[in-house]
């Protein structure tokens, strides 16, 4: 039972290009959310998404940055014209319906974003 | 807006001793509260939670107190172990708003053999 794959787990990016982060949450989980840690901070909350929806964003930079989760495929954490402060480690992590009350998460490795 | 806080940024303990891991919140509507451990190059993972409606819970080594009138929560492992040595995250959840899950900055724990 595989669980919830990041790829890439690293990703280097010049100011100005794109970088595309993605996350297969584990089997049976329809929630996905994003996180992102920056060098000696914790877990700053992104985004949560379920299939073909946005359910709350409220943690995502107004310009640059996108996610979706569609209804086939992995979730897509999309960052635009890259710029060095978004270096930094982005974690995605799935659950279950049925946890989604309590909280309970289960995180992917995580994709290290390097902005040179 | 850090609506839940870790002070200590790490924490240094003898093997077979107690640690104890504090967290504060400042959001009376959470339902839930976790705990999540991480070691470097890896994602955090589940360690223990409990509701708000509980004071405590316990699993093993691992035992959560919750005071709510003080909005306070502890994390006490005992014995610890060197294994145990890693960045812990406390966290905390509200049913309203979309589940989202809120996380303190972490207390990087080491335990000395």
């Amino acid at each position: 039972n595989a669980g919830v794959m990041q790829n890439p787990r690293h990703l280097v990016r010049r100011r100005g290009q794109e970088a595309r982060l993605r996350c297969s949450p584990m089997k049976g989980h329809s929630h996905v959310y994003w996180y992102r840690q920056l060098p000696e901070e914790g877990l700053k909350f992104m985004v949560y998404l379920q299939k073909e929806n946005i359910i709350d964003e409220s943690g995502m930079p107004k310009e640059r940055f996108s996610a979706e989760f569609p209804k086939e495929g992995p979730s897509i954490l999309r960052i635009q014209q890259v710029v060095r402060g978004d270096s930094a480690a982005y974690f995605c992590a799935s659950s279950p319906r049925s946890s989604g009350l309590t909280g309970e998460l289960f995180f992917g490795e995580g994709s290290r974003l390097t902005v040179l | 807006d850090q609506q839940v806080k870790q002070n200590s940024p790490s924490l240094s303990v003898q093997e077979g001793r107690i640690s104890i891991l504090n967290c504060d919140y400042t959001n009376s509507m959470f339902d839930y509260f976790l705990w999540y451990k991480k070691y470097p190059a890896e994602g955090p993972t589940f360690l223990i939670s409990i509701s708000s409606i509980k004071d405590k819970n316990e699993d093993g080594r691992f035992t959560v107190f919750l005071n709510k009138s003080a909005k306070h929560l502890s994390l006490h492992i005992v014995p610890s172990q060197p294994g145990d040595s890693a960045v812990y995250f406390c966290a905390a959840t509200s049913g309203t708003g979309g589940f989202k899950t809120i996380f303190g900055a972490g207390t990087r724990l080491f335990v000395k053999a």
